[in-house]
């Protein structure tokens, strides 16, 4: 079985600082790798994608996440967080389950970033 | 960017009624539609795969009879919860995928708050 973990349930980080948001995963077969961002009151956003290729993966607003297959680790990165950071980050994992596809979400990782 | 709605956003009912919800890919065709429920400080746990024209594909664990899904068009799916019951309050999410089998990209809706008394 698939399955994707975030052990932070929430990150802290000052404006202006870098941040890092973790998730590891483990899964039979070649992952493709997701990171989603949940604003207030919004749905889910997709931020970036690891399918194969280079391990950095630049997304949008500035994010980017490295695969690294030794550590079965994505986890999610920028260099500089900004107040509008602020939300709920989920990574996911999507691989081929009995002839379709199946995504597994971790539990979620709460960002606030400080003025 | 991709839009994907979901109507109601919220919903309170009494236990043993029906509620459906709606979720419409808004600006693009979407072959494929996913529902998902999500638990306080839980992952998003997919419920079922919903592919236009045909019968829902169901995750281990989900009553088919109980969540009834329905894909009639492309831009249309419809979760309807059976004779809910308190237990089924949780929080409903759609997402969509735009392209065919080799799409990778899911554009969620806003989600549905259903609350059973």
């Amino acid at each position: 079985a698939q399955s994707v973990a975030q052990p932070e349930d929430q990150v802290n980080v000052a404006e202006g600082n870098p941040l890092t948001v973790k998730c590891t995963y483990s899964v039979s077969g070649n992952p493709y790798l997701f990171w989603y961002v949940q604003y207030p009151n919004r749905g889910l956003q997709f931020l970036l994608k690891y399918i194969t290729g280079d391990n950095l993966v630049k997304g949008s607003y500035g994010f980017e996440a490295e695969f690294n297959k030794s550590q079965t680790s994505f986890h999610l990165k920028k260099p500089s967080a900004l107040v509008s950071d602020s939300a709920l980050y989920f990574c996911a994992v999507r691989v081929l389950s009995g002839g379709y596809q199946k995504v597994t979400f971790g539990i979620g990782t709460k960002l606030q970033v400080i003025p | 960017g991709a839009v994907v709605s979901q109507h109601p956003s919220w919903v309170i009912c009494k236990s043993g009624t029906s509620v459906k919800i709606e979720c419409r890919s808004l600006d693009f065709q979407a072959t494929t539609m996913f529902w998902y429920r999500q638990f306080p400080k839980q992952s998003l746990m997919l419920m079922a795969t919903s592919n236009e024209g045909s019968k829902a594909t169901y995750e281990q664990g989900v009553e088919k009879d109980k969540f009834l899904i329905n894909h009639a068009s492309l831009t249309l799916s419809t979760l309807t919860v059976t004779s809910a019951h308190p237990e089924d309050s949780s929080f409903y999410i759609c997402s969509a995928r735009a392209g065919g089998w080799g799409s990778d990209t899911q554009y969620f809706g806003p989600g549905t708050r259903l609350t059973v008394l």
